[in-house]
């Protein structure tokens, strides 16, 4: 069965300190695997995505790593900041060998407060 | 990045009315939009997948006369939900992306609630 696992669900810290979220999947076959941020009340925003190769991405002061074998991801977040509060979700999207609609598998996302 | 606009950003309506929200995407041509719905608490939940100027395609367990897709341009996907009932209350989310385009773009959103 195609699953998404995030870890932790929910996650308290405080402005200026780096966090790491977990993402755990099992999915076939793998075509890339993205983190979006939801701000509440809006739709997702790309943050990164990764294909098979790669290991690591960043995008400002979040980078992304992905170990294809153990089927994990994860997502570091470095200095936080109060306007990082949000849902951070974990979408792994299956590769088909036809046409382009490729199927998003999404985990539940970890709600991420940072406090003051 | 390309923008995606939805309208209205919330609505609320009663019991037994067809509700119509528009999505589009402002400064590209999307020749796929996808429709989700997310319940508080919950993941995006993927209803249906439009492509221009064909019939969408539904999810397993998403009725397709009740949720009714139309694509009619390469920049616009309307979801009409007919005979609205309170357990339609939801957030809806649209996204759109062009042929073979890996990055989706996500509208803001719509907030439907039924009374």
């Amino acid at each position: 069965k195609n699953q998404v696992e995030q870890s932790p669900q929910s996650l308290i810290i405080l402005e200026g300190k780096n966090c790491t979220l977990q993402c755990n999947y099992t999915v076939s076959p793998f075509s890339n695997l993205r983190w979006y941020k939801q701000d509440t009340g809006r739709g997702p925003v790309s943050l990164t995505i990764m294909t098979f190769s790669e290991n690591t991405k960043s995008n400002g002061r979040y980078t992304a790593t992905l170990d294809a074998d153990t089927k994990q991801s994860s997502l570091h977040i470095t200095a936080s900041q109060l306007s990082d509060s949000a849902s951070y979700i974990c979408v792994v999207s299956l590769s088909f060998h036809a046409g382009n609609n490729r199927k998003l598998i999404w985990g539940l996302g970890t709600s991420l407060a940072v406090n003051p | 990045g390309a923008v995606v606009s939805q309208h209205p950003s919330r609505v609320i309506c009663k019991s037994g009315t067809s509700v119509k929200i528009e999505c589009r995407s402002l400064d590209f041509q999307a020749t796929t939009m996808f429709w989700y719905r997310q319940f508080p608490k919950q993941s995006l939940m993927l209803m249906a997948t439009s492509n221009e100027g064909s019939k969408a395609t539904y999810e397993q367990g998403v009725e397709k006369d009740k949720f009714l897709i139309n694509h009619a341009s390469l920049t616009l996907s309307t979801l009409t939900v007919t005979s609205a009932h309170p357990e339609d209350s939801s957030f809806y989310i649209c996204s759109a992306g062009g042929t073979g385009e890996e990055t989706q773009y996500f509208g803001p959103g719509t907030r439907l609630l039924v009374l």
